[in-house]
């Protein structure tokens, strides 16, 4: 069955520091990747997602990822972390056919300390 | 247009009692999707809806669990003879069909259900 797997379920940096969250898929055939972000009381929000045109994409406030299809992860970075990027971040896997339906990776939540 | 909404935000019943949860996505979207999110996961697939028609269950949805979109607009998600075990957070999300798999899905501020 078609997994993520997202290592550490938390994740502590310090203001300005690199921050780097990490996912892992697991497929035979090229999915859609993203990564959303969760708010405290809030709905997941899109960051940005891997659309097979380029390896590294870039989303919003600052995140980019880059897909390796050898090391099957697409991993989230930001090179200086904010006070405001404390949430949950959650990465998702699309297979494609018509559905569409996501199948996310139990989340990490990123810690940030002045 | 103020995204996809949610209604209740917070849900308290007692075992055994039905509930019926609210969304209304985005107006122009076709596509509606529900997903359960427990304390500590991410959010799970639960069914999804293009227009009226339900397009595909999971395995995870019991025959306590019924979802309509009767008019292709706003959907609702009923939980017959609840569980505690049901205590989750209900999500909706909307995307427009189309775009295939890479249809931006957005989500709402989910249904916050305990049931004691």
């Amino acid at each position: 069955a078609q997994s993520v797997t997202q290592l550490g379920s938390h994740v502590s940096v310090s203001e300005g520091a690199l921050v780097l969250l990490r996912c892992n898929y697991s497929s035979s055939v090229p999915p859609y990747l993203f990564w959303y972000v969760q708010y405290p009381n809030q709905g997941l929000q899109l960051l940005l997602k891997y659309t097979s045109a380029a390896t590294l994409v870039k989303g919003i406030n600052g995140f980019e990822a880059e897909f390796k299809k050898s090391e099957t992860s697409f991993h989230l970075t930001k090179p200086s972390a904010h006070m405001s990027d404390a949430a949950e971040y959650f990465c998702a896997v699309s297979y494609g056919g018509s559905q569409g339906n996501l199948i996310f990776g139990k989340g990490t939540k990123l810690s940030v300390k002045p | 247009d103020t995204g996809v909404s949610q209604d209740p935000r917070h849900k308290i019943t007692k075992r055994g009692q039905n509930v019926t949860f609210r969304c209304d996505p985005i107006s122009e979207h076709n596509r509606l999707y529900w997903y359960r999110q427990t304390l500590g996961q991410g959010p799970e697939f639960l069914t999804y809806f293009q227009n009226e028609a339900q397009l595909e269950k999971s395995r995870l949805l019991s025959d306590r669990f019924s979802a309509e979109r009767p008019k292709g607009s706003f959907s609702t998600l009923e939980i017959q003879r609840t569980e505690q075990g049901d205590s989750a957070m209900y999500l909706c999300a909307s995307s427009q069909a189309g775009q295939g798999a890479l249809g931006e899905q957005f989500f709402g501020p989910g249904t916050r259900l305990t049931v004691l």
